[in-house]
């Protein structure tokens, strides 16, 4: 079966250091998304691709990249990590008409 | 600008009674709406979606939603709720890109839903 799945599902970082968070999915949807996820705000949009090299900056993108070298991958870097990106972070894909699926979440903590 | 409310953080309802979940919407032209759900240390599962057609929507586990256009809503609604659905649920809209529907979502913020014993 087709999936969608996030490494690693808990990180314990250091301020200032350099984390990426690996998504992988096996669906061959174009469109990939990362989201945090907070109390209170719900969901929102980190980054986003539509396709193989292509990525957007969503809402929240600031201190925060992600490339795509290929279909199934979309891993999302914080360059510098500061305790405001303690957060779970979600990956999910979608194809053109079809709803989004999402990984299990990733649990990051900075301190 | 396009946005997503649900007005209860929290709604607790009795096994076997009915429950609604509450969402309502702003987003120009005719909506793309979504429902998930997400379980403790998981990320969301698909419900249910409105396009177009029937206002009333039928989904997974027993769910269904009404979509009402003059009230910009799309409640979440089930006949007998059951302790297994105590969750967080989110509702969902596919943005619009001037006369075209993009490939992002906007959402809510989320309500937990409690069902009691």
């Amino acid at each position: 079966d087709a999936e969608i799945t996030q490494s690693p599902r808990h990180k314990i970082t250091e301020t200032g250091r350099q984390v990426t968070l690996a998504c992988h999915q096996t669906w061959n949807h174009n469109n990939m998304f990362w989201y945090r996820q907070d109390l209170g705000h719900g969901l929102r949009l980190i980054h986003y691709s539509y396709g193989v090299q292509d990525t957007n900056k969503g809402e929240v993108s600031d201190g925060y990249s992600v490339s795509r070298s290929n279909t199934e991958d979309l891993p999302l870097t914080l360059e510098s990590a500061a305790s405001s990106q303690t957060s779970v972070y979600f990956c999910a894909s979608r194809g053109q008409n079809t709803e989004a699926f999402f990984g299990q979440g990733t649990r990051l903590t900075v301190v | 600008a396009q946005s997503v409310a649900q007005p209860e953080d929290q709604v607790n309802v009795a096994e076997g009674n009915p429950l609604t979940v509450k969402c309502t919407y702003s987003v120009s032209g005719n909506p793309y709406l979504f429902w998930y759900v997400q379980y403790p240390n998981r990320g969301l599962q698909f419900l249910l979606k409105y396009i177009t057609g029937d206002n009333l929507v039928k989904g997974s586990y027993g769910f269904e939603a009404e979509f009402n256009k003059s009230q910009t809503s799309f409640h979440l609604k089930k006949p007998s709720a059951l302790v297994s659905d105590s969750a967080l649920y989110f509702c969902a809209v596919r943005v619009r890109e001037g006369d075209n529907y993009g490939q992002n979502f906007v959402f809510g913020p989320g309500t937990r839903l409690s069902v009691l014993p």
